[in-house]
């Protein structure tokens, strides 16, 4: 089992130009959820998906941020145009959710580290 | 509001002493809970989580944790700590009716050889 696969690793661009970071999540996961690290935020939820629709996506900053979900593998965050303060390490993870409730466990990706100039 | 508290940013701890990282939360009805480990420039490893059933939940790397209901409480613990276990570690927890994970700030364990 490979887990989350995320790219690029690593990621230095310009202010106002366009990110795109990719992820594939673990195959037959049919959750998925992009998160954000920084020092001073830590943790933040940005968007999830079940079976491939957006479900929440309350935690998206503003308009610059999208996200989607084309297929069960494959999960776009894009940011246009990027701002020095979107500089951060997104995670993205996947889970296995069930009705009952006992997979409910998220395997998180390597993440991507943002730095925008 | 639904929060989860890590009131330590650091743990400090010698090898092969008892370490204990302190979870409380903060939601309505039965939360699964969860604790995660962060090693630097790395992602979140899963090590253990509570569903239902026995209040203690063993995991990965000798970890163990124990739901507190009336304290509302998930403290990670180990009986004897590696310099290895030295990394940063997050609670997280997911309200009953919710998809979605909450999670700490995150503690900073540094075992000392």
């Amino acid at each position: 089992d490979a887990g989350v696969i995320q790219s690029p690793r690593h990621e230095v661009t310009e202010m106002g130009q366009e990110v795109t970071l990719r992820c594939k999540p673990i195959s037959g996961h049919n959750s998925l959820f992009w998160y954000r690290q920084t020092m001073m935020r830590g943790l933040e939820l940005l968007i999830y998906f079940n079976n491939n629709v957006p479900i929440d996506d309350s935690g998206m900053p503003e308009d610059r941020f999208s996200a989607k979900m084309p297929n069960a593998s494959f999960s776009t965050l894009k940011i246009q145009p990027s701002e020095p303060r979107d500089s951060a390490v997104y995670f993205c993870a996947s889970r296995m959710a069930s009705v009952g409730g006992t997979q409910e466990t998220q395997y998180f990706g390597p993440g991507t580290r943002l730095l925008v100039l | 509001a639904q929060s989860v508290a890590q009131p330590e940013d650091q743990v400090n701890v010698a090898e092969g002493n008892p370490l204990t990282v302190k979870c409380t939360y903060s939601v309505s009805g039965n939360p699964y809970l969860f604790w995660y480990v962060q090693y630097p420039n790395r992602g979140l490893q899963f090590l253990l989580k509570y569903i239902t059933g026995d209040n203690l939940v063993k995991g990965s790397y000798g970890f163990e944790a124990e739901f507190n209901k009336s304290q509302t409480s998930f403290h990670l613990k180990k009986p004897s700590a590696l310099v290895s276990d030295s990394a940063l570690y997050f609670c997280a927890v997911r309200p009953t009716g919710f998809q979605k994970l909450v999670f700490g700030t995150g503690t900073r364990l540094l075992v000392s050889p």
